[in-house]
This record gives structure tokens, sequence and C-alpha cells, in this order.
């Protein structure tokens, strides 16, 4: 059974690009979060999501930031116009959506680099 | 909102000996799990164990067990007979439970480096 995966693992942008990331959650698993890491700190919540709906979004900033989780294919995380302060690594974790307890299996992450 | 606290940066342990780290949290939720996650040189998040609030008794993964004060509102983690591999980040994470305003999210502590020395 593959784990949650996550491309690409390394991403570089320059300022006003777009960045597009992925995540594939564990087979059976219909909950999808993501969360980012910058550098020297924990991980922060962004955004949980299940099959084609935004549960919780508390965490994503306001603007140029986005997520979704399609009927099919992986969740996308996609941040529009970055700049340098979204340099961080961007983990996804993903859970089967049991009702008491959700254990979250977390991906590799992907590093993101705007220069 | 819920907070979680890690004051120790930084620990040091040489290899066979015992380390406990740190954590506390704040929370006006009963209903609640908290965790201690491994980050490796690798970046990889590992679960290394999980505590229900609503149990006493303190979680124990071989090595590795909590000490649960639920009224202190304190969770640190002890590592026994450290082993060179345990040389990681260590972030101490709460999520509130069903029904709760922070069921589903992690909450992390900013994470405390252990170094375990040969």
């Amino acid at each position: 059974n593959a784990g949650v995966m996550q491309n690409p693992r390394h991403l570089v942008r320059r300022r006003g690009q777009e960045a597009r990331l992925r995540c594939s959650p564990m087979k059976g698993h219909s909950h999808v979060y993501w969360y980012r890491q910058l550098p020297e700190e924990g991980l922060k919540f962004m955004v949980y999501l299940q099959k084609e709906n935004i549960i919780d979004e508390s965490g994503m900033p306001k603007e140029r930031f986005s997520a979704e989780f399609p009927k099919e294919g992986p969740s996308i995380l996609r941040i529009q116009q970055v700049v340098r302060g979204d340099s961080a690594a961007y983990f996804c974790a993903s859970s089967p959506g049991t009702e008491n307890y959700n254990e979250q299996f977390f991906g590799p992450g992907t590093r993101l680099t705007v220069l | 909102a819920q907070t979680v606290t890690q004051s120790q940066p930084e620990m040091s342990v040489q290899e066979a000996e015992t380390v406990t780290l740190s954590c506390t949290y704040d929370t006006s939720e009963n209903n609640y799990y908290l965790f201690w996650y491994k980050q490796p040189p690798s970046r990889q998040m590992i679960l290394v164990i999980r505590q229900e609030a609503y149990k006493q008794q303190n979680a124990t993964e071989n090595r590795f067990s909590v000490n649960f004060q639920k009224a202190a509102k304190s969770f640190s983690l002890k590592i026994s007979d450290s082993q060179l591999g345990d040389t990681a980040m260590y972030f101490c994470a709460f999520m509130g439970g069903s029904g709760g305003t922070s069921y589903g999210k992690l909450t992390f502590g900013q994470g405390t480096i252990l170094t375990v020395h040969p």
C-alpha cells in the first residue's frame, strides 16, 4: 500500500509565477490536509479537504492561495504570484475519515523555493 | 484557539541513556488527542506516539513513553535507551476530537532538535 505521495519534491519559481503542488492520498483515504513549514519552525495547518469539499480553510492566507480535492485525481495546492515569503516546505497528509480519530499520514513534502 | 509550546529548542543525550522532551498545551476542549512526531533529516513526518485525553494511562510504544498530566496540560516524551537513529526534530502536536472546533487539524509546537551522541 503506497503511502501519501507528493510531487514535485522540489519546486523553484521566480517571483510572480504560479506554483502547483500535488498530493495523492493513501489508497482508501478520503480526507486531505495541507500544512506549511517555514524554516526553523513547526508545521502550520492550512486547509482540510474531503473529495470536492473544503472542510476547514482557516489556515489559508486570504489571497493567492487555493486548494482543491477533485472527485478524480490528486489534491492540488495552488499559489498564485508567488513571493519570497512563500518559500517553505509544504506537507500533505491524508486520513481515512473515521469518526473519532483521524490519524494523519504524511507525505514527504514539497520544498518550494522562490527566487 | 489551541496552543502548543515546546520550551527546549535543543537537547542532547548519550547513546543508551534516557532523555525527556517537554511539551505544554492550552485548550478549552475536553475531547482531544496529543501526539509526538519525529522529523529526521529526510524531513518525513513520522508518528512516534499518541495519547487520547480521556485515557488516564500513559501511552507507551517500545522505547517511547509519555507522561500525560491533564490538569497541568503537560505532555512530555521519554526516550529510553537512546539510539543514534533517534536524532531528529521532535514535534508535539494537538488535535481536537470529533465535534470540536479543532477537529481534524493538528496544531504543532515549535519543535525540539534532539541529538544522540555515540
